[in-house]
C-alpha cells in the first residue's frame, strides 16, 4: 500500500524553527515528485514547496520563499521541510503530496503547526 | 498569478447530480484536477487530467473543461459524497477557494 506518514508538526513560538518529515512506504520513492501542501484551520488547500524526484529542481510558494527549504533522501525514502522565522499566518496542517505529471496522486495525513507566543 | 473561482457551496438532493465549477482564464487549455477532502481527513484525488479517474473512485464521479470552466460532476449524489471539493492546476500551483458540497 502506497503511504506517506508526516511527523515534527508542534507548537512554536513567532520567529522559531521547525523540521518536518514525510516517511514513504509502498512505492519507490527515487522515482516520484514531492510537494508539501497546507491548510491554515478552516481554510483552503495551499501548495507550499516542490522537488523533483532526484532533488534538482526545487519550487517555493512566494508566502515561504526565503524561509522554507524542501530536501529529500532517497536513500531512506524521506521527505523534508525545514521551517524558519516562523509567522502565526504559518499555522496550518502540513501535508506531504506525492507529485505525478503536475497533480497529486496521494496525501500523508498531515502533521499540524502552530505558530503562537 | 492564474486565479481558479469556486462557488462557496453546492447543494443538491439525494440521488440527483450536483455539478461544481472551477472558473479561470482559458482553463479549457490546462489540465484540472480535483480533490475531495471530507472533514478532519486529508484530500483525496478524485479526477486528474480534466476527466480521469483514479482506481477506486465511483463511476459516478465525472470531469469536463473547456472554455473559461471546469466541472466536477456528481451523479446519483449521495450522502456520503458530503465533502469540501477543490480543483487544481499546475500553473503556479493553484488550488481553487474550494467548495463544501451539501446533500440534502
Amino acid at each position: 500500500e502506497v503511504q506517506l506518514v508526516e511527523s515534527g508538526g508542534d507548537l512554536v513560538q513567532p520567529g522559531g524553527s521547525l523540521s518536518l518529515s514525510c516517511e514513504s512506504s509502498g512505492f519507490t520513492f527515487s522515482n516520484f515528485e514531492m510537494n508539501w501542501v497546507r491548510q491554515a484551520p478552516g481554510k483552503g488547500l495551499e501548495w507550499v514547496s516542490y522537488i523533483t524526484s532526484s532533488g534538482t529542481t526545487i519550487y517555493y510558494a512566494d508566502s515561504v520563499k526565503g524561509r522554507f527549504t524542501i530536501s529529500r533522501d532517497n536513500a531512506h525514502k524521506l521527505l523534508y521541510l525545514q521551517m524558519s522565522s516562523l509567522r502565526a499566518e504559518d499555522t496550518a496542517v502540513y501535508y506531504c503530496a506525492r507529485g505525478v505529471d503536475g497533480y497529486f496522486d496521494t496525501w500523508g495525513q498531515g502533521t499540524l503547526v502552530t505558530v503562537s507566543s | 498569478s492564474y486565479e481558479l473561482t469556486q462557488p462557496l457551496s453546492v447543494s443538491v438532493a439525494m440521488g440527483q447530480t450536483a455539478r461544481i465549477t472551477c472558473g479561470g482564464n482559458n482553463i479549457g487549455s490546462k489540465n484540472v484536477h480535483w480533490y475531495q477532502q471530507k472533514p478532519g481527513q486529508a484530500p483525496v484525488l478524485v479526477i486528474y487530467r480534466d476527466s480521469n479517474r483514479p482506481s477506486g473512485i465511483p463511476e459516478r464521479f465525472s470531469g469536463s473543461n473547456s472554455g473559461n470552466t471546469a466541472t466536477l460532476t456528481i451523479s446519483r449524489a449521495q450522502v456520503g459524497d458530503e465533502a469540501d471539493y477543490y480543483c487544481q492546476v499546475w500553473d503556479s500551483v493553484v488550488f481553487g477557494g474550494g467548495t463544501k458540497l451539501t446533500v440534502l
